[in-house]
Parts: structure tokens; C-alpha cells; sequence
């Protein structure tokens, strides 16, 4: 079985601030990593992802993601945001067939 | 855009009625997994199929059923709505090689159709 708690389910960061959601995750199988965002009224979209290899993950819009196996953790970071970051960000680990997701975390940019 | 379609884009159903949801995957992927998102939670897996045949189910009842066809698209069919069934539900698609299920690739996501039972 597999889990995934993001901790904090809502971020306000100031615009041009650097910014990390967190995420930790649980599996008793293979772990593959994903962080995927849902931007108002639409579907989620890929941003990272963790098969294997290193442990540093780059991704779309800046985005990047660490994964670490002694913490069990995947957190995602952003140098420096903007608005166009604001949105619902989902943690999610694959186990055999489906992916488990994490409840979310909004993240909000202030001007 | 991920070339992932649904359709429609929203539904309104009263409670007791039937759904059909659709999806057609992206070019080259021959697995689809179907999630169901409820207003202010992450999606939950419902079920993935693959080969036309239904592989692996999440906690969902049997009145949540769903069809591949050759073409690998899919449906999502709901019977006896509940007003606990209004949500996103979101189709994905993906790429299983060589009939290993464990050797998925990544699942890309289609917009959803937001349905709401009155």
C-alpha cells in the first residue's frame, strides 16, 4: 500500500519569493514520484517526476523536486514564483497500476 | 495539452439516474485509468484498463463500472447516482510495455467532466 501527506494545504508566498511544498510518502512497492498542477476549473498537469537515477528532479516552469529515501520525503521548489504559479499542486506516488495523491496544497501568490 | 479528451465537459443529473462519461487517450497510449476528484480533495483511483479488460479497482462500489474499446478509449458508466458522486472525474492515459503492468509509464490527464447530482 502506498500514502502520500502533503503538509500544508495552503502556501501564500510573495511574488519573486522563493517557495517549497512538501510532500512525504509511504509505499511498499517500487517508488515512482510525480508532482502534478491544477490550475482553476481544469485537469492536472504533469510537472516532475521521480523514476530513478538522481535524486535532483527538473521540470516545467522553473520547478524542481529532491527526492529523498532516507526521509521519505519528495519536496518541490521554486526559486523564484509568480503569479502565473498560482494553483492547486498535487503530490503523487505510483504503486502497481494507480497513483496515490496527497490532499493538495494551494498555493497562493501575493503582488 | 496533454491529447488526452473527455467528454462532455460538465453534466447535470438528478439523483437515481444513469452516466456515461468518455475518454480518448492519447496517441500511442493503450492504458487508461479513470480518478474521481471530489471539491477540495486530491483525485481517487477508481479503476484502469488495459487490453479492454479491467485491471485493478479502488474503493469504489460496483455501480461504478467502465469499457475499453479496441481504439483503447474508454467510458465510465454510474448508475443509481448519489449526491455524493458530484465531482471531477478525470481520465488519464499511459503506455504499458510489453504486458508488464509494473513497467507503466507516467499518466497523462485529460481536462475532466465535472458532473453535479441534484
Amino acid at each position: 500500500a502506498q500514502s502520500v501527506t502533503q503538509l500544508d494545504s495552503q502556501v501564500p508566498v510573495f511574488e519573486e519569493a522563493p517557495v517549497e511544498l512538501r510532500c512525504n510518502y509511504s509505499s511498499s512497492v517500487s517508488v515512482y514520484l510525480f508532482w502534478y498542477v491544477q490550475y482553476p476549473n481544469q485537469g492536472l498537469q504533469l510537472l516532475l517526476k521521480y523514476l530513478s537515477g538522481s535524486t535532483l528532479v527538473k521540470g516545467i516552469n522553473g520547478f524542481e523536486a529532491e527526492f529523498n529515501k532516507s526521509q521519505t520525503s519528495f519536496h518541490l521548489r521554486k526559486p523564484s514564483v509568480h503569479i502565473s504559479d498560482t494553483a492547486e499542486y498535487f503530490c503523487a506516488v505510483r504503486g502497481n497500476e494507480k497513483l496515490t495523491f496527497g490532499t493538495g496544497t494551494r498555493l497562493t501568490i501575493i503582488p | 495539452e496533454t491529447g488526452v479528451t473527455q467528454s462532455p465537459t460538465h453534466l447535470i443529473k438528478t439523483r437515481g439516474q444513469q452516466v456515461t462519461l468518455r475518454c480518448s487517450s492519447q496517441s500511442g497510449h493503450n492504458t487508461v485509468s479513470w480518478y474521481q476528484q471530489a471539491l477540495g480533495q486530491g483525485p481517487q483511483f477508481i479503476f484502469q484498463y488495459y487490453r479492454e479488460e479491467e485491471n485493478g479497482r479502488g474503493n469504489f462500489p460496483p455501480r461504478f463500472s467502465g469499457l475499453q474499446f479496441p481504439n483503447y478509449s474508454s467510458e465510465l458508466n454510474v448508475n443509481a447516482l448519489e449526491l455524493d458522486d458530484s465531482a471531477l472525474y478525470l481520465c488519464a492515459s499511459s503506455s504499458t510495455h510489453s504486458g508488464n503492468l509494473d513497467h507503466q509509464e507516467t499518466q497523462y490527464f485529460g481536462p475532466g467532466t465535472r458532473l453535479l447530482v441534484l
